[in-house]
């Protein structure tokens, strides 16, 4: 069975630039997260999605990241425009439904560099 | 609020060495998850464990062994006669049943270094 997977695993931009993060869960995983680690600190939950609807999206930073997730699969981050503190690694996570939910699949990460 | 400390930030031990990872949770939450995960170099985070807080049993997998006591609301993380292989970052995680597990709050992490 295929894990979770994650694209680009690097991107390097340039402040101002726009970058789109894509995570593809695992088949049958309605639930999906993205986190992420900025600057060797704690990896912090941005939010989360059950199919396509946006459950929790309390940790995101602010409103130049937006997130997607088209008919319940793939989900995409999208930073708009990138600025030098989004640097760090994004991390996509995925559970199964409401019993198992907190035994979460992680992704081998994106990590976004900002210059 | 929630929230998890892992006071070490680097460990460096010479191979064959034991080695503890300390844990702190704060949590309101009487029903809650607690996780540790390895991130090796290679980026990926590998899970290793999960704890529920009505399950204080110790556990042992091989070499790795936990001791989770919810007195002190510590869950620490021991290696026994570490390796090369065991280098990395270890993070030591949360999820509250109040959030419906699904926010996993996690430790700064701890980073690892086995020394040939």
């Amino acid at each position: 069975e295929a894990g979770v997977t994650q694209f680009p695993s690097h991107s390097v931009i340039e402040k101002g630039q726009t970058v789109t993060l894509r995570c593809d869960p695992i088949s049958g995983h309605d639930n999906l997260y993205w986190y992420r680690r900025v600057m060797g600190k704690e990896i912090k939950f941005l939010l989360h999605f059950v199919k396509e609807s946006k459950q929790d999206e309390s940790g995101m930073p602010n409103n130049r990241f937006l997130a997607e997730r088209t008919g319940g699969t793939y989900s995409t981050l999208k930073v708009q425009p990138a600025e030098l503190e989004d640097s760090g690694v994004y991390f996509c996570a995925s559970s199964q439904a409401r019993l198992t939910a907190y035994e979460q699949y992680f992704g081998p990460g994106t990590r976004l560099t900002v210059t | 609020a929630q929230k998890v400390t892992q006071a070490q930030t680097e460990i460096s031990v010479v191979e064959k060495e034991d080695v503890t990872l300390d844990c702190v949770y704060e949590t309101r939450d009487t029903t809650y998850y607690l996780f540790w995960y390895k991130q090796p170099p290679s980026g990926e985070l590998v899970f290793l464990i999960r704890r529920n807080s009505f399950d204080e049993q110790n556990e042992i997998s091989g070499r790795y062994s936990w001791n989770f006591q919810k007195s002190t609301s510590s869950f620490n993380f021991t290696i026994t006669a570490s390796q090369v292989v065991d280098s990395a970052v270890y993070f030591c995680a949360l999820s509250e049943a109040q959030s419906g597990g699904f926010k996993t709050i996690f430790g700064a992490g701890t980073r690892l270094f086995v020394k040939a």
